[in-house]
């Protein structure tokens, strides 16, 4: 059965450290993925995703495909950035934008 | 364009009862998926419709349906609450293509008393 895990309920770093919020998954077949983040008061919206291979807030994230991780990566943490981080992949069987989320990271950047 | 937008904000209901959740995704829009979001947990997916049809289900009873109007709009209905039923429930509205940008609403709370 197809799992995102993220170990990590709670990081916290201080400004300026680097940053990385971990995700592991399991999927049958070549897996798409995704990160999104909640920001305080706002909404659940998308950060990065594999296939787009794009660097968004300072933030990397690459697919190792022999340890089923994708990642997040920050090199300078900024007070921004704390927020609740959600590693997904697409539902095994579902529509084409269902998503299984992991349970998420909630980073804090102390300043 | 306000986004999506979900009603109501937030609402309590006894076990046993029916509940209604409304969904209205940005203009332009016309897949809309639900999840829920259990306290502690990431979104967990529901179902996803798509020009009004059923496109894909998650892992949830029958007591969970819904459907999509000829406006893209939807309703998420719940019938017989249990106290597990207690949760966030989001909206997500996408223009439908594979592994495409899922836009989240803000949310409707429910509380099964």
């Amino acid at each position: 059965a197809q799992r995102v895990t993220q170990p990590e309920k709670l990081l916290s770093v201080f400004k300026g450290a680097p940053v990385e919020l971990k995700c592991n998954y399991s999927y049958s077949g070549s897996p798409e993925l995704f990160w999104y983040v909640q920001y305080s008061r706002q909404r659940l919206q998308l950060l990065l995703r594999h296939i787009s291979r794009e660097s968004i807030k300072g933030f990397t994230a690459d697919l190792n495909k022999g340890e089923t991780s994708f990642h997040l990566k920050k090199p300078f943490a900024q007070e921004e950035d704390s927020a609740m981080y959600y590693c997904a992949l697409p539902y095994s069987g579902g529509g084409a934008d269902g998503l299984t989320f992991g349970k998420g990271t909630h980073l804090i950047i102390q300043p | 364009d306000a986004g999506v937008t979900q009603s109501p904000t937030h609402l309590i209901k006894t076990r046993g009862q029916h509940v209604t959740l409304r969904c209205s995704p940005i203009s332009g829009h016309k897949s809309v998926s639900w999840y829920q979001q259990v306290l502690g947990q990431g979104p967990q997916f529901i179902f996803q419709y798509y020009e009004k049809e059923e496109r894909g289900r998650g892992n949830f009873p029958d007591r969970f349906s819904a459907r999509q109007f000829p406006n893209y709009s939807s309703e998420l209905n719940v019938n017989a609450l249990l106290l597990g039923d207690s949760a966030l429930y989001l909206c997500a509205s996408s223009l439908g293509q594979p592994l495409g940008e899922q836009y989240f609403g803000p949310g409707t709370r429910l509380t099964v008393t």
